[in-house]
Order: C-alpha cells, then sequence, then structure tokens
C-alpha cells in the first residue's frame, strides 16, 4: 500500500535551517510529484511547491523562492523539504503529499517544525 | 497568489444537505477543471474527498459531490453524518504551476 512516512518533530531556533524527509513506499517513486504543504497552528493549508522525483526538478510557490529546497534520494525513495532563515511565522505542521491528477492522493503524517529562541 | 475564498464554518442536521463553496479567479478556479477538495479531523492529514471538480476518488462516500461554476467551485455533503464533522479545504491548480488552498470551512453536524 502506498506510505510517504515523515521525519519527526524538530525545534529550530531563528535564522536556522530545517530539513524534513519523506519516505515513499508502495508505489515508483519517480513516477508522481510529490508537494510539500504546510499548516500553521489553527490555521488553514499552505501549498509550498514540488518536486519532481524523476527528473529531480522543482518549483515553489513564490513566498517561499530562495528559502526553500526541494531535493530527492531515489536510491531510498525519500523526498526532503529544506526551508532556511526560519522565523518564528514558520511554526507549522509540515506536509508531504503524493500529487496525481492535480490533487494530492495520499499524505504523510506531518513534521512539526517549531521556531523557538 | 491569493488564498480561495472558503467560508468559516458550516452546518447542518443529520440527514440535511450542506454545500462549502470555494471561490477563486479566472487565474485558478475559474480557469482549470482541477479543484480538489479535502477532509481533515484536528491533528490528522487531510484527506482527497473530490478531484478535478466532480469526481471521487474510490472509496469516498457518494454522498459527497463537487461541482464549478465560474470561479466558484462547490462542495456538497448530502444525507449529512456525524462522521462528517470536520474541516474542508479546496484547492485549485493555479497559472504558471502553483497550487492555491481555500481557508477551510469548518462543518458541524448539529
Amino acid at each position: 500500500q502506498v506510505q510517504l512516512v515523515q521525519s519527526g518533530a524538530e525545534v529550530k531556533k531563528p535564522g536556522a535551517s530545517v530539513k524534513v524527509s519523506c519516505k515513499a513506499s508502495g508505489y515508483t517513486f519517480t513516477g508522481y510529484y510529490i508537494h510539500w504543504v504546510r499548516q500553521a497552528p489553527g490555521q488553514g493549508l499552505e501549498w509550498m511547491g514540488r518536486i519532481n522525483p524523476n527528473s529531480s526538478g522543482s518549483s515553489c510557490a513564490q513566498k517561499f523562492q530562495g528559502r526553500v529546497t526541494m531535493t530527492r534520494d531515489t536510491s531510498t525513495s525519500t523526498a526532503y523539504m529544506e526551508l532556511s532563515s526560519l522565523r518564528s511565522d514558520d511554526t507549522a505542521v509540515y506536509y508531504c503529499a503524493r500529487h496525481i491528477n492535480y490533487s494530492f492522493d495520499y499524505w504523510g503524517q506531518g513534521t512539526l517544525v517549531t521556531v523557538s529562541s | 497568489q491569493s488564498a480561495l475564498t472558503q467560508p468559516p464554518s458550516a452546518s447542518g442536521s443529520p440527514g440535511q444537505s450542506v454545500t462549502i463553496s470555494c471561490t477563486g479567479t479566472s487565474s485558478d478556479v475559474g480557469g482549470y477543471v482541477y479543484v480538489s477538495w479535502y477532509q481533515q479531523y484536528p491533528g490528522k492529514a487531510p484527506k482527497l474527498m473530490i478531484y478535478e471538480v466532480t469526481k471521487r476518488p474510490s472509496g469516498v462516500p457518494d454522498r459527497f459531490s463537487g461541482s464549478k461554476s465560474g470561479n466558484t467551485a462547490s462542495l456538497t455533503v448530502s444525507g449529512l453524518q456525524a462522521e462528517d464533522e470536520a474541516n474542508y479545504y479546496c484547492t485549485s491548480y493555479a497559472a504558471g504551476n502553483n497550487w492555491v488552498f481555500g481557508g477551510g470551512t469548518k462543518l458541524t453536524v448539529l
């Protein structure tokens, strides 16, 4: 069965970087884009960007350009999202999701990133 | 890219129908047939309920249906059940390889 398993919770100081992983199983990793979506406490969902695991090509929302880096390791079927220059308003649950038909059919369990001094 | 507009809350009694709207622009909702809807329980990951405006993934009850008119998409839940109480989010593909979410609607079953 399709599964996306994310790395554990992180606590970071302002200005630091965080790297979240998303390990895929149960399907051909290179056959589907992986998207990253975040959710601040008590808030809605926010699309961050996507990566093509086959080509490694990526794109992100304008808001995150210059701060987010998406990579992948095909040998371990793992996608990564690194967010730099962290601020307190980056505190959120970060999700990876598999893309199909312009929607997201499988989601990771979420990774809580807390930014606090 | 601005977020899509959803009502913050909606409610209905068991057995009734409720419709949640999702308003965007011609650059997102109105320009593509790529609107999807997600159900999210507190503390859980979202679940895909509707994709490409009207299509239901396998396993989603046919009580859930989607539609679109112009720049506004809608999710209708018929025959409301207690388990339908959750937050619902719409999203749309947008010009320039972007995706945009709605602010979310909390559905309460009275």
